[in-house]
């Protein structure tokens, strides 16, 4: 595996599912993001990770909780969405905050 | 609020013209800027960046940046239909976050 990847690609998941995204990247950097994008809006930053801590929470709701065991992983938990939390998640990393991003592929996810 | 403004588009060119991308940022302390090109449900990757007034040509690719005026351009040489795609203007500002525009879509005619 090269690059950042992400599992699932899509997911279908009720409000009241618990589901979990998982980011691995192959890069040997040391900072991870997670992003939101939902249509014709900007991407929304949503967590950094550096260093395996976490240095950003953009006021994000209790609902998405994120988990980073090591400096290769980083993965987000979901309970109890709502319907407006359909959207690409995407996961990056970088060597170092503020330095180019990396992009894995993204997750669709869509709660009925 | 710190903001990267981008015309959503769609900007439509003929097929071997030059397209035109542009974006003005208001952190006046962002120093370092990057273009990232994001194909319908596919990630965004990377095409170039740029720290320096001026231009900096990569193939086909030239980005400018004009730091007095919160300026910066993509140009895209010879345009193709492979091409089409969303063009993310990004500023990294003066604490070191990146702050995405919400990209301008291109499309380029056969």
């Amino acid at each position: 595996e090269t690059g950042v990847t992400q599992t699932p690609r899509h997911l279908v998941m009720g409000m009241t599912n618990k589901k979990s995204l998982k980011c691995e990247q192959h890069l040997g950097h040391n900072a991870m993001y997670w992003y939101k994008q939902s249509a014709k809006k900007p991407l929304e930053l949503m967590f950094v990770y550096s260093l395996e801590e976490r240095v950003e929470n953009n006021s994000v709701p209790s609902r998405f909780s994120p988990e980073c065991p090591n400096s290769s992983h980083l993965f987000l938990h979901l309970h109890t969405l709502q319907p407006e939390d359909s959207a690409l998640y995407l996961c990056a990393s970088s060597q170092g905050q503020g330095e180019t991003q990396y992009f894995g592929p993204g997750t669709r996810l869509l709660v009925l | 609020q710190k903001e990267v403004e981008q015309n959503s588009g769609p900007l439509s060119v003929p097929e071997g013209a030059i397209a035109s991308l542009n974006c003005t940022y208001s952190d006046r302390g962002s120093q370092s800027f990057f273009w990232y090109r994001q194909y319908s449900g596919k990630s965004p990757e990377l095409i170039m960046f740029i720290y320096s007034n001026g231009d900096k040509e990569d193939g086909r690719f030239t980005a400018q940046l004009n730091k007095a005026s919160q300026y910066v351009s993509l140009l895209i040489r010879d345009s193709q239909p492979s091409d089409s795609a969303t063009y993310l203007c990004v500023a990294r500002d003066s604490s070191y976050k990146l702050i995405f525009g919400s990209g301008t879509r291109l499309l380029v005619r056969p």
